[in-house]
């Protein structure tokens, strides 16, 4: 069974820049959460998304934005990247609302 | 309140036990994890636990939980050089809630 996928694998980015992550989730699981892991400031919650809506959102400003496709696959959407945005971005999936979540290998986005 | 706190740095030596602690706030927690992190990796499921058991055993990985001090430890047996990592601990709630509140990490070193 594949796991998650997230492309691109690295992302350099210009400050002011707008900045697209794509994932693709287990086949079968219909959540997806994306969580950013910024040097200095551990794992943080982003966003959920099931079946096609935003379920939940963590504290990071609407410059932050993404999407459900009808597949699951998801897409995370930064705008006018700043450099405080340079971070390890990962996306994880489950099976169910309240099951187990399984990560991809993550995106770095460097913003310079 | 939500703070998962874990110490950040454990050195052990191959073949002996090693025995990484977090200690989480919230009481309502439903499900507690561990996730493994290798250096440019995403984050590897480990192991988890239900609030309402006291102890999950997988092979080498042992988990226990205390409710009442809101303690949760992860046992490793017989600790390789392939253990060497971060470790992670983190909460999550039902209720819709969905994300999961992670620790800092505790880095985890094997000596020969």
């Amino acid at each position: 069974e594949a796991g998650v996928t997230q492309s691109p694998t690295h992302l350099i980015k210009t400050r002011g820049q707008q900045a697209t992550l794509r994932c693709s989730p287990i086949s079968g699981h219909t959540s997806v959460y994306w969580y950013q892991q910024a040097l200095g400031l551990g794992l943080q919650f982003l966003l959920w998304y099931d079946e096609g809506e935003e379920r939940n959102r963590g504290n990071f400003p609407p410059r932050f934005s993404g999407r459900q496709f009808p597949n699951y696959s998801s897409e995370l959407n930064v705008n006018a990247l700043e450099l405080e945005d340079s971070a390890l971005y990962l996306c994880a999936s489950s099976w169910a609302l309240e099951g187990e979540q399984f990560f991809g290998p993550g995106t770095r986005l460097t913003v310079l | 309140g939500e703070d998962v706190e874990q110490s950040l740095f454990l050195s052990v030596r191959e073949g002996d036990s090693s025995v990484i602690n977090c200690t989480y706030t919230d009481s309502s927690s439903t499900y507690l994890y561990w996730y493994k992190q290798e250096p440019g990796a995403g984050l590897q499921l480990l192991t988890y636990i239900f609030s309402n058991m006291d102890m999950k055993q997988d092979q080498r990985l042992t988990v226990l939980l205390n409710k009442k001090d809101k303690h949760l430890s992860l046992r490793i047996a017989d600790t390789q050089t392939g253990d060497s990592a971060i470790y992670f601990c983190a909460e999550s709630k039902s209720g819709g809630y969905n994300k999961l509140i992670f620790g800092a990490g505790t880095r985890l070193a094997v000596h020969p």
